[in-house]
């Protein structure tokens, strides 16, 4: 079965300073990947999946298949970054359940 | 208009009783899911509906769950019998499922059941 792991449950970064959200996913296939993010007090929502190839808030991801990872970074963290973030994947095109990792909780430092 | 509505958004149930959680998708979604989180965890999958069938019932974790969505809008997740490890928050997602594309998915805020 499909497992996705975020090997960080918390990780602290100065503002302005460079970002990694590191996921690592094990499917023999060609999965669709997503980061979903939660801000204090909303509800989940989309930030990116792989196949837009769009910079959202600043973020990229690329998915690299050798290394079945699908890392987020961004290049300055802002204050509004501080979230919990979520990996995922999806393997079935015909049914588009979403398989997440464990999150990481970002808090971004003035 | 609105978003993916849940209710309650809370609930406390004893031991052994019964419980209803329910999602409102939004209007003219044809997909939507269940999913369980428990603490410290990502959401997990339990069940996915195309309209009023329910595809894939794979991940409800016994047959204390049940799921259902008669008239293809407003979904029903119902525990029989709980128990403490059924303690998590409930969220529900809804997707438009435009033919051929893949469809964000829009979650709920979730229901938080704790079981005493």
């Amino acid at each position: 079965a499909q497992r996705v792991t975020q090997p960080e449950k918390l990780l602290s970064v100065f503002k302005g300073a460079p970002v990694e959200l590191k996921c690592n996913y094990s499917y023999s296939g060609s999965p669709e990947l997503f980061w979903y993010v939660q801000y204090s007090r909303q509800r989940l929502q989309l930030l990116l999946r792989h196949i837009s190839r769009e910079s959202i808030k600043g973020f990229t991801a690329d998915l690299n298949k050798g290394e079945t990872s699908f890392h987020l970074k961004k290049p300055f963290a802002q204050e509004e970054d501080s979230a919990m973030y979520y990996c995922a994947l999806n393997v079935d095109f015909g049914n588009e359940k979403l398989t997440f990792g464990t999150g990481t909780r970002l808090t971004i430092i003035p | 208009g609105a978003g993916v509505s849940q209710s309650p958004r809370y609930k406390v149930a004893k031991r052994g009783q019964d419980v209803a959680l329910r999602c409102d998708p939004i209007s003219g979604h044809v997909s939507l899911f269940w999913y369980q989180q428990a603490l410290g965890q990502g959401p997990e999958f339990l069940t996915y509906f195309q309209n009023e069938a329910q595809l894939d019932k794979s991940g409800l974790p016994s047959d204390r769950f049940f799921a259902e969505r008669p008239e293809g809008s407003v979904s029903t997740l119902k525990i029989q019998r709980t128990q403490q490890e059924d303690s998590a928050v409930y969220l529900c997602a809804s997707s438009l499922r435009t033919s051929g594309g893949k469809d964000t998915q829009y979650f709920g805020p979730g229901t938080r059941l704790t079981v005493l």
